[in-house]
């Protein structure tokens, strides 16, 4: 099964609106790290998160390993919020390490 | 600046045709990664490396040979395209033991017709 899944899948906003990333995990794992997505394709990191909280202006993610979780947190949205947003689960296999991404969050904040 | 450069930016391919997509990287990067990416999906894991000159398959290997000729050098191959190959490729390198620092390229479009 899917070792990484994200919820929800796609959110629309209205600008000033908080939004609530979820990501789930389903095997042991090193670290949970969140990326932007650009329209038109580049990734982007925003958090290397492998436990506890870290903030980034209006960012925050949160990752609990006990309980197999990370959030990300948007306070205030902006229209240049607009985009995907994936998290991906750093794990080993075989000796060497693997990010391995959700299907990503794709949102829109309206004006 | 440290980057991932991929080359071509995008590509049209014929079923069966070969196909090479290139990726450079400048932040001495032990691991480089080759993923895929679907419409409206995430990123899969094709080939990865750790070294060069050795090669490891991802999650979804299939249909793809992948080449680490050098540090800086990953390449991704495509013996015989074919339709359903037809996505993004992203390359990535890593910084992986000291803070797990993952550089992507900017994405080659491939259109298999």
């Amino acid at each position: 099964g899917q070792q990484v899944q994200q919820s929800p899948a796609s959110l629309v906003l209205q600008e000033g609106e908080n939004a609530e990333l979820q990501c789930n995990f389903s095997t042991s794992l090193n670290s949970m790290q969140w990326f932007y997505q650009r329209p038109g394709g580049s990734l982007v990191s925003l958090f290397y998160n492998p436990s506890g909280t870290k903030q980034s202006g209006r960012l925050t993610s949160t990752t609990v390993i006990k309980e197999r979780r990370s959030s990300l947190h948007i306070s205030s949205s902006q229209t240049t919020d607009s985009g995907t947003y994936l998290c991906a689960m750093e794990s080993a296999s075989s000796g060497s390490w693997q990010l391995i991404f959700g299907s990503g969050t794709q949102l829109t904040v309206m004006p | 600046e440290a980057a991932v450069t991929q080359s071509p930016r995008s590509k049209v391919a014929v079923t069966g045709g070969k196909v090479t997509l290139s990726c450079h990287q400048t932040n001495n990067h032990d691991y480089m990664y080759w993923y895929r990416q679907d419409t409206g999906h995430g990123l899969r894991l094709i080939h990865y490396s750790y070294v060069a000159d050795s090669t490891e398959k991802g999650d979804i290997p299939d249909g793809y040979k992948a080449s680490r000729p050098s540090q800086e050098n990953f390449s991704l191959i495509l013996e015989l395209a074919s339709l359903s190959q037809t996505a993004v490729y992203f390359c990535a390198s890593s910084d992986r033991g000291r803070n797990s620092d993952y550089t992507f390229g900017s994405g080659t479009r491939l259109l298999v017709i």
